[in-house]
């Protein structure tokens, strides 16, 4: 099983539309949760954090379940421009510091 | 501005040549870390470095090797010891504080035939 799951997609929405991705992961000695953005044939971008009491940043939210340990994101009023890959990224400690891992990916296709 | 670079943008070798990718930060960041993505995968980690002549293998480093004679230079090297070495790869870099902001360069993609 991979240390951090996600649906790959493609989630295909219309303008105006709600829409939400989950990211699963398995190491519960996980610490930090964080959304990444990647565009297409681009570099991967820091979205936001991801709080248990959740984080809202305008359109977008993310939370955190850790007894079912997944992650969350959020997007209201979809638009165009929000077309793109996310990525959820897991940190957690260990003898060499943080280690970080990262999600597939879900993409994202906003249609008009 | 501050940023990463990455060189080149695309790259085109034969089979059984080693290459060597450049990355380049001046963020006066202590940390830089290569990844690998292959096409609907995830970054997977291949070497990074927290201090000046010093590195770890990450998850996926063998046919690879790294160099950190500068805190500003970090270069990958593509061995032929590398089975599937066609990808996009990108490097990164954070501070020590706050590895979770990691900011990437543009990526290099590498197609070996």
């Amino acid at each position: 099983r991979k240390e951090v799951e996600q649906d790959p997609g493609p989630f295909n929405v219309p303008e105006g539309a709600t829409v939400a991705f989950n990211c699963t992961y398995s190491n519960s000695a996980s610490q930090s949760f964080f959304w990444y953005r990647q565009d297409c044939r681009k570099e991967p971008k820091l979205l936001m954090s991801v709080y248990s009491s959740g984080n809202e940043d305008g359109r977008f939210t993310a939370q955190l379940n850790r007894a079912s340990q997944y992650i969350s994101l959020l997007i209201r009023d979809s638009k165009l421009s929000d077309s793109a890959t996310y990525l959820c990224v897991v940190i957690r400690l260990d003898n060499a510091g943080n280690m970080l891992t990262f999600g597939g990916g879900t993409r994202l296709m906003v249609k008009p | 501005d501050g940023g990463i670079t990455q060189s080149p943008k695309y790259l085109f070798r034969k089979e059984g040549q080693n290459v060597t990718l450049s990355c380049e930060q001046n963020l006066n960041h202590d940390a830089m870390y290569w990844y690998r993505q292959d096409p609907g995968q995830g970054l997977r980690l291949i070497y990074y470095s927290q201090i000046v002549n010093d590195f770890q293998k990450g998850d996926i480093a063998e046919g690879y090797s790294v160099s950190r004679e500068k805190k500003e230079s970090f270069p990958l090297t593509v061995t032929s010891a590398q089975k599937n070495p066609t990808a996009f790869y990108l490097c990164a870099s954070s501070s020590l504080d706050f590895t979770y902001e990691q900011y990437f360069g543009p990526g290099t993609r590498l197609t070996v035939t």
